[in-house]
């Protein structure tokens, strides 16, 4: 087990509908990256948050939104919520968003009927 | 430019026998290739990376062969176990930036 947590691990919410996800980050790392893995597919990288400052972000709208505290764990924010957003909502800490370093949490899984 | 191509999308495998998934990328910036593993219910947990300076890279059981003319990457797992039933990703990214992952790989260790 790695020491990334993320709450809640499932949500039902309704299209329109706002949601928010969060992330404690291991232990010695500062760098936080969001994923969003549908059914059966690989991550998608949403965005990474390195010293509370958005550093990246894929190719997702600004309904995606996030946040980053001082203790290094993280918040991912999504508004007007869409059918399509169901997935895994996948959150990595990793220092200094070196990739070797990158630990997994494992996920919120996100329905939006 | 950005896509990593995985397959096969999944691979049954006799209890003892390898298993081998292919890779295949399109950006030559691209200098970080790891496979993850991800059990049902779980994150994706980093099994093994390789940087393009070497062709091959041994963990255990498990090996990444690297061909950079070709551009193509791909994990051996020697002795497939049980234990090793997941799926498998591989991605690449360029300078620790964002990974981009290929669509899995469903293995079953048949025993």
């Amino acid at each position: 087990e790695t020491g990334v947590t993320q709450s809640p691990t499932h949500l039902i919410k309704t299209r329109g509908q706002q949601v928010t996800l969060r992330c404690s980050s291991q232990s010695g790392h500062n760098t936080v990256s969001w994923y969003q893995q549908a059914l059966g597919q690989g991550p998608q990288f949403i965005f990474q948050y390195y010293r509370e400052e958005e550093n990246g972000r894929g190719n997702f709208p600004p309904r995606f939104s996030g946040l980053q505290f001082p203790n290094y764990s993280s918040e991912l924010n999504v508004n007007a919520l869409e059918l399509d957003d169901s997935a895994l909502y996948l959150c990595a800490s990793s220092f200094q968003g070196r990739q070797e370093t990158q630990y997994f949490g494992p996920g919120t899984r996100l329905l939006v009927l | 430019q950005q896509q990593v191509k995985q397959s096969p999308q999944s691979l049954i495998v006799q209890k003892g026998g390898i298993s081998i998934i292919n890779c295949a990328y399109e950006n030559t910036a691209f200098d970080y290739f790891p496979w993850y593993q991800q059990f049902p219910g779980k994150g994706p947990a980093l099994l093994i990376a390789i940087r393009p300076d070497v062709s091959e890279k041994k963990e255990g059981r498990f090996t990444i062969s690297f061909n950079k003319s070709a551009k193509q990457f791909s994990l051996h797992i020697m002795d497939s176990q049980p234990g090793d039933s997941a799926t498998y990703f591989c991605a690449a990214s360029k300078s620790d930036y964002q990974l981009i992952w290929g669509a899995g790989t469903k293995l079953i260790i048949k025993p």
